[in-house]
């Protein structure tokens, strides 16, 4: 079958960095997304990864091993408003995008 | 530049009654892709639009389906509703080919369907 994981919450402190993990299996790959979503708000495309290696985006990067199915989004000098779901995305082969449960990050100063 | 936009932002129905949310695409996109998503949860994909014909489907049933315009805007139809339809109905659509990065997802801001 087709998955992917992430953990449920995480907590982190202002100023800090955080890593949010992601796991899949899916059949085939054709990139892996993240978005931000905001309680009650849509989710908004954060970065893009294909190749295997480090993404970097300002406070953000994010990070594909395609051969273990892994994937982190790394944030930086975290604040107050990076608290939100981040959701980790897959694209299989010819398939449509399947997303993990998300990640409730709260951010506390 | 106009994102994506959803109406209504709100609906409330009761079971058994018919549903009808709609969906106009960023300008510039020519793909719509309609999902659901419960609170807790990541995004579920109903179906996907492109060219007035629907390219893929997701795991739902035939009370969900869809149409689109010419002019790339979409709607989403669901029949028979049941509890379990209460969630967030999210539209995302994406850019032509070549025009940006591919299967990216540009999200409206969702219409809240409750079911009584």
């Amino acid at each position: 079958g087709q998955n992917i994981d992430q953990p449920t919450e995480m907590t982190a402190t202002e100023g800090a960095i955080v890593q949010i993990n992601c796991t899949y299996q899916t059949s085939g790959f054709n990139g892996l997304f993240w978005y931000q979503q905001h309680a009650g708000e849509a989710p908004t495309f954060l970065s893009y990864n294909v190749l295997d290696g480090l993404e970097e985006k300002g406070r953000f990067s994010s990070f594909l091993s395609r051969s273990k199915g892994y994937s982190y989004l790394l944030l930086k000098e975290l604040q107050m408003k990076d608290s939100a779901s981040y959701l980790c995305a897959v694209k299989p082969l010819g398939g449509k995008l399947i997303f993990g449960q998300g990640t409730e990050l709260s951010v506390k100063p | 530049d106009a994102g994506v936009t959803q109406s209504p932002t709100h609906l409330i129905k009761t079971r058994g009654q018919q549903v009808t949310l709609r969906c106009s695409p960023k300008s510039g996109h020519d793909t719509v892709s309609w999902y659901q998503q419960a609170l807790g949860q990541g995004p579920q994909f109903i179906f996907q639009y492109y060219e007035e014909e629907e390219r893929q489907r997701g795991n739902f049933p035939d009370r969900f389906s869809g149409h689109q315009y010419p002019n790339y805007s979409s709607e989403l139809n669901v029949n028979a509703l049941l509890l379990g339809d209460s969630a967030l109905y999210l539209c995302a659509s994406s850019p032509i080919p070549g025009t940006g990065v591919p299967d990216t997802q540009y999200f409206g801001p969702g219409t809240r369907l409750t079911v009584l």
